[in-house]
This record gives C-alpha cells, sequence and structure tokens, in this order.
C-alpha cells in the first residue's frame, strides 16, 4: 500500500533563517506531487504542484520554493523565512493527472516563525 | 475561476443528532466535488468524493452528501453524529478541465458534546 512521509512534524524557526521541509512518498511510481499550506481560518493554499521529476509548477508567487530532486521525493524551501510563512504544510499525492484520482495527504509540518 | 463556500466556520451539535455542513461552489464548468476531514494535527482525509452518476454519494465513518446542481451546493450530512466526529471538515472542487487542482473552501469545525 502507499504511504505518505513528512518531516519535521514541528518546527520553529527565527524570521530570516532557512527552511527545508521534506516529503516522500513510497508504494507508488511517478505520482503527482503536491503542497499545500493552511493558515489559520483560510482553509488549504495550493502552493506547488509537480508532474515528475525536475518539474515544478507554482500556484502563488511567495518566498518559498519546491523541489523534486527524486521520483517520490518533494521539498519546499525557502532561503529567508517571513513571519507570515507560518502554517500548517501539507504535502499530497495522486496516482495520475485524471481528475478523478484522489490526493492523498501526509500528516503535516506545522511551521512557526517566530 | 471557481470558488468554494463553507458558510459555517463552526457547527456545535450534541452526541447522536443529525447534522449537516454546508458547501457552496462557483464554477463556469463542471467540477467534481470532494468532502475532506482533518483530525486535530493530522492531515486530510477523504470522506467521499461526487464524479458523475447518482447525486447522493455515501462516505466513509457514515457521512453522505448530496449533489444539486441547480443550487450549486454539495452539502455533508450525518444522521447521528459521534464524539469521535469532531473534526474540521472541508469541501472542494475540481473542475472539469485543466490540471487536477483542488480548491478548497475554509473549512467547518464540527464539535460534538455529549
Amino acid at each position: 500500500s502507499q504511504t505518505i512521509h513528512q518531516w519535521p512534524a514541528t518546527l520553529v524557526q527565527p524570521v530570516g533563517s532557512p527552511l527545508s521541509l521534506e516529503c516522500t512518498v513510497e508504494g507508488t511510481s511517478n505520482p503527482n506531487l503536491y503542497w499545500y499550506r493552511q493558515a489559520a481560518g483560510r482553509g488549504l493554499q495550493l502552493l506547488f504542484y509537480s508532474v515528475g521529476i525536475g518539474q515544478i509548477s507554482s500556484e502563488v508567487p511567495q518566498n518559498l520554493s519546491a523541489s523534486r530532486p527524486q521520483d517520490r521525493q518533494f521539498i519546499l524551501s525557502s532561503k529567508k523565512l517571513l513571519l507570515s510563512d507560518s502554517g500548517f504544510y501539507l504535502c499530497a499525492w495522486s496516482a495520475s493527472t485524471s481528475r478523478t484520482d484522489t490526493q492523498y495527504f501526509g500528516p503535516g509540518t506545522r511551521l512557526t516563525v517566530l | 475561476a471557481q470558488s468554494v463556500t463553507q458558510l459555517d466556520s463552526q457547527v456545535p451539535v450534541f452526541e447522536e443528532a443529525p447534522v449537516e455542513l454546508r458547501c457552496n461552489y462557483s464554477s463556469s464548468v463542471s467540477v467534481y466535488l470532494f468532502w475532506y476531514v482533518q483530525y486535530p494535527n493530522q492531515g486530510l482525509q477523504l470522506l467521499l468524493k461526487y464524479l458523475s452518476g447518482s447525486t447522493l454519494v455515501k462516505g466513509i465513518n457514515g457521512f453522505e452528501a448530496e449533489f444539486n446542481k441547480s443550487q450549486t451546493s454539495f452539502h455533508l450530512r450525518k444522521p447521528s453524529v459521534h464524539i469521535s466526529d469532531t473534526a474540521e471538515y472541508f469541501c472542494a472542487v475540481i473542475m472539469n478541465t485543466g490540471f487536477q487542482k483542488l480548491v478548497f473552501g475554509t473549512g467547518t469545525r464540527l464539535l460534538v458534546s455529549p
């Protein structure tokens, strides 16, 4: 069966520090991968998605970037964190580009920027 | 562009009472509809989805939802809730065109008390 992992589970970082969040998927190949951010009272916002290695699409211009160095690895990064980057970051995967395929979510990383 | 509205940010109910969580969407094209549940500090889990066919969709944990095209709604219902149903519930849509991108509502927090 497929599983999705995220780490770390929680992170407290000072403003201006770098960031690296990792997401890996097991039990499938060539998944679509997604990064979402959940801010209080604002639902989930799609940040990035990837349909293959090295292919990244950005949905929202911001202080963050994403990379996909391996088929089942998706990394969210920042060179300098802002207070507004605080939130709950969720990684998700789906089996293909079919719109009817379910997106499966990881357990999330709670980021607090102080 | 499509959007999803969940008018109720919080719904308090007593255990064993029925509940309805409202979801309305707007889109110029046909959509696929989803309900996800999020327990505290966890990722999202799919409750049910509407792709086509019968407008009444049954999901996990005794939940069901009805797609109403004329009212552009996809309300979630459960005839008798349990304490364990306390969670945040998100409605989401994917357009029937373009990339598989979920657009989420802001969520409804269901609070079940004894």
